[in-house]
């Protein structure tokens, strides 16, 4: 069945650094690939999206790249600031079996003062 | 956000129970969803509806029953809870013609 991997499940970045995190799916016909942060005890929240006929997007501090070929995704944050630490999933949908979501198992994000 | 709300927010139940946790969506968005969410797994979909009378089963629906006789709402129960439900369910929603989907606040389910 469908799948997305997300990696790494942890990732701990000084103030000020980048933070990287990546994902691969399964399903060649998924054609959204959203992004969402999910701070402490709340829900998740759409930051930032991708549809599969654009390579790259970007919305100030944050960027997401696709590729295609391979059927990896990444969510770059650069200047990370404390209140970025969240967990963060990414997902892939596609236009068949009603627009299903797959998400990654996320990834926690710490950012360190 | 205050579109999309979930009851009760905090459920404790024993093992067996009939348990219904209910979604309400004010935007008469076409698409409801359900999620539950555990540690290590992100969040699975169990069930989906793409309108009122519409239902369809998501990755992980043994066990879940859903209704949707309005739009607005989309009941799911738990026929005989058991410990592996133990879980944080989310409820989220979809107009047609987009991809964002909406969440609720989410329910944390407890069964003993």
């Amino acid at each position: 069945g469908e799948n997305v991997e997300q990696h790494p499940s942890t990732l701990s970045v000084q103030e000020g650094d980048s933070a990287v995190i990546k994902c691969t799916y399964s399903d060649s016909a998924s054609n959204y690939f959203p992004w969402y942060k999910q701070e402490l005890g709340k829900r998740p929240q759409l930051i930032i999206d991708i549809r599969s006929n654009v390579g790259e997007k970007k919305d100030q501090r944050i960027a997401v790249t696709l590729n295609k070929t391979a059927k990896h995704f990444s969510l770059h944050i650069t200047e990370t600031q404390p209140e970025d630490s969240a967990v963060y999933f990414c997902a892939a949908s596609g236009n068949t079996g009603g627009f299903k979501t797959i998400f990654g198992a996320g990834t926690r994000l710490f950012v360190k003062a | 956000d205050a579109g999309i709300t979930q009851s009760p927010r905090y459920k404790i139940t024993e093992t067996g129970r009939q348990v219904t946790l209910m979604c309400h969506q004010t935007w008469s968005h076409s698409y409801m969803f359900w999620y539950r969410q555990d540690l290590g797994h992100g969040l699975r979909l169990i069930y989906y509806s793409a309108a009122a009378d519409i239902t369809d089963k998501g990755e992980v629906p043994d066990g879940y029953v859903v209704s949707r006789s309005k739009t607005e709402n989309f009941p799911l129960t738990l026929e005989s809870a058991t410990r592996s439900q133990t879980s944080v369910y989310f409820c989220a929603s979809r107009i047609g013609g987009s991809d964002e989907q909406f969440f609720g606040p989410g329910t944390r389910l407890t069964v003993l």
